[in-house]
């Protein structure tokens, strides 16, 4: 069965610095992965996706992902952090034609000044 | 379009009780999901409808769940005498799947009902 591993459960970066989530996941095929924001009291916001193709994906608000398939990893990067950025980040997998999303145990983001 | 609205945000009930959620998904979705988002986890998959049809139920956490999506709409998630442990945001999405189309289809999630079991 698919799984997601977040392997940091709490980051702390300055302002303006760049960052890193990293993201590893299990799955037996050619998974669609995604990674989400969820902040204080809010629903989950989609950031990015990929299905297939291009292996480095843009997303909302300035983040990007690689896949890499060797490393079975879909890392989350941005090269300068806002504090608007603090928040809760999950990394998530599905199989194709498969409802059951899995998400890894989310990475808390702390931005200080 | 007003995005997935939950009712409601926050419940507290005495252990025994039962309760019910409801979720509005998105008006033009065909799909709806319900997740349960412990503390310092992400969301676990409890179950989804294609229109009315609940086509996944075997990951319903007991006896206790259950769900119902009556005219295609609307859903409702409800526990049964419920348990300490059953204590977590209940997050419900839904999406747009066109048939033919191999993609994976964008769930949109709604804020969350956060139940409190004493």
């Amino acid at each position: 069965a698919q799984s997601v591993t977040q392997p940091d459960i709490h980051i702390t970066v300055s302002e303006g610095a760049s960052l890193e989530l990293r993201c590893n996941y299990s799955y037996g095929a050619t998974p669609y992965l995604f990674w989400y924001v969820q902040s204080p009291g809010q629903g989950l916001q989609l950031l990015l996706k990929y299905f297939s193709g291009d292996t480095l994906v843009q997303g909302i608000k300035g983040f990007e992902a690689e896949f890499k398939r060797s490393q079975s990893s879909f890392n989350l990067r941005k090269p300068s952090v806002h504090w608007s950025d603090a928040a809760e980040y999950f990394c998530a997998v599905v199989g194709y034609n498969n409802n059951d999303m899995r998400f890894g145990a989310g990475t808390r983001l702390t931005v200080k000044p | 379009d007003t995005g997935v609205s939950q009712d409601p945000r926050h419940k507290i009930t005495k252990r025994g009780q039962n309760v019910t959620f409801r979720c509005d998904p998105i008006s033009e979705h065909n799909r709806l999901y319900w997740y349960r988002q412990t503390l310092g986890q992400g969301p676990e998959f409890l179950t989804y409808f294609q229109n009315e049809a609940q086509l996944e139920k075997s990951r319903l956490l007991s006896d206790r769940f259950s769900a119902e999506r009556p005219k295609g709409s609307f859903s409702t998630l409800e526990i049964q005498r419920t348990e300490q442990g059953d204590s977590a945001m209940y997050l419900c999405a839904s999406s747009l799947v066109k048939s033919g189309l191999a993609e994976y289809n964008e769930q949109f999630f709604g804020p969350g009902t956060r139940l409190t079991v004493l």
